[in-house]
């Protein structure tokens, strides 16, 4: 069974550019989170989902970023524009919701703003 | 303000010997408690957990111990290896009112270098 997918694994892009970053969770699972990792603030949750539904976006640092999840196999994290301080890993995982409330993560994708 | 806490950036120890990594909690509606490992370019992958119906869990050379009077978690690596070098994060799961939110708040981080 193939884990959490993240694509792509690397990006390099200009500041002021667009970014998308893309995931497919886990089939079955109902929980989907964006999350971003910086050697000043750790793993920041950003955004989350259940049931493709964004349930709690409160660590989306400005309206520059948005995430969708169209369907319960996709979802999509965009950055517009993008500023070199968004330099970072972000990733996603998804969860079933179970009680022992264990999260699988995708491999991350290093997004490096110039 | 962060509801849990890693105060130890980084960790060295002997190959052979036990690794000690500690994590703090401020919110006392937490009732369970996870630890990740993450190696480089690698996303984390879940090690361990424990419920707060419990002191301690263990699995293998893992223990993780629970203290929640004083809101406090240690995870327990015995005898460590050099592949156990790596960032061990510790998460909580997190409450809104009295309904589990389905997430999971993480500390800062600790690296473990393990050496030969």
């Amino acid at each position: 069974d193939a884990g959490v997918i993240q694509s792509p694994r690397h990006e390099v892009t200009e500041m002021g550019q667009e970014v998308t970053l893309r995931c497919k969770p886990i089939s079955g699972h109902d929980y989907l989170f964006w999350y971003r990792q910086t050697m000043m603030r750790g793993l920041e949750l950003l955004i989350y989902f259940n049931n493709n539904v964004p349930i709690d976006d409160s660590g989306m640092p400005e309206d520059r970023f948005s995430a969708k999840m169209p369907n319960a196999s996709f979802s999509t994290l965009k950055i517009q524009p993008s500023e070199p301080r968004d330099s970072a890993v972000y990733f996603c995982a998804s969860s079933n919701g179970g009680l022992d409330y264990e999260q699988y993560f995708g491999p991350g994708t290093r997004l490096t703003v110039t | 303000d962060q509801q849990v806490k890693q105060n130890s950036p980084s960790l060295s120890v002997q190959e052979g010997r036990i690794s000690i990594l500690n994590c703090d909690y401020t919110n006392s509606m937490f009732d369970y408690f996870l630890w990740y490992k993450k190696y480089p370019a690698e996303g984390p992958t879940f090690l361990i957990s424990i419920s707060s119906i419990k002191d301690k869990n263990e699995d293998g050379r893992f223990t993780v111990f629970l203290n929640k009077s004083a809101k406090h978690l240690s995870l327990h690596i015995v005898p460590s290896q050099p592949g156990d070098s790596a960032v061990y994060f510790c998460a909580a799961s997190a409450y809104k009112g009295s309904s589990n939110t389905g997430k999971l708040i993480f500390g800062q981080g600790t690296t473990l270098q393990v050496k030969p």
